[in-house]
């Protein structure tokens, strides 16, 4: 079965600086997909960025990037320049290829931007 | 375009009845999926809707839980004899595909309260 884990409850980072969240999956499929969404207080899930298990380049949208380590399992989401309103739930997910499609979560990083 | 809706978006109800949450998925996207989110935790799979096919009901957490996709479209979660511990967001998203490579599209959520 697959398994996520985001192992910083929270993280905090000043206005315009670079962060790092973490988050290392288990899988013994070879084809996956993994997802980062972002979760405001206000409660909707946004779709951020994603990656493939056979992309060779590391994923990037705008200030999100995906530094994918596909050896180590490991799909951290690098946030740069960051902004008063990145503060929010991020949520790291995995879906495979075949079998079971549901998308399986991380528990979840709290970040806080601080002016 | 529209995207997923959920209807209510808050419902409160006495423990012991039953409730029913809606979700219309975005048209044209043949998976649908309903999570639960309960305060500050991660996402919890419930179900899951691929076409035509039997659904996932691998996550459901008791048989007061049941799920229906009438045409292939919209979705009703049932909730029978409802107890507090019930009380959470319930997501509803919807994907073009089932594929791993098919990103989420979440609706704003039902937020339900057992009193």
């Amino acid at each position: 079965a697959q398994k996520i884990t985001q192992t910083q409850p929270g993280m905090f980072v000043q206005e315009k600086e670079a962060v790092t969240l973490d988050c290392t999956y288990d899988t013994s499929d070879q084809s996956y997909g993994l997802f980062w969404y972002k979760q405001p207080s206000s409660g909707e899930m946004i779709f951020l960025i994603y990656q493939g298990s056979y992309d060779e380049q590391n994923a990037t949208e705008g200030r999100y990037s995906l530094n994918f380590q596909k050896a180590r399992k490991s799909a951290n989401l690098v946030i740069s320049a960051s902004q008063l309103g990145d503060s929010a739930m991020y949520f790291c997910a995995m879906r495979v290829r075949y079998g079971n499609n549901d998308m399986r979560f991380g528990a979840g990083t709290r970040l806080t931007v601080k002016p | 375009g529209a995207g997923v809706s959920q209807s209510p978006s808050n419902k409160v109800t006495e423990k012991g009845k039953d409730v029913e949450l809606r979700c219309d998925p975005i048209s044209g996207h043949t998976a649908l999926y309903w999570y639960r989110q309960s305060l500050g935790q991660g996402l919890e799979f419930l179900i899951y809707f691929q076409g035509n096919s039997a659904p996932d009901k691998s996550g459901l957490p008791s048989d007061r839980f049941s799920a229906e996709r009438t045409g292939g479209s919209v979705s009703t979660l049932t909730i029978q004899r409802t107890q507090q511990e019930d009380s959470a967001v319930y997501l509803c998203a919807s994907s073009l595909g089932a594929s791993g490579y098919n990103e989420q599209f979440f609706g704003p959520g039902t937020r339900l309260t057992v009193l």
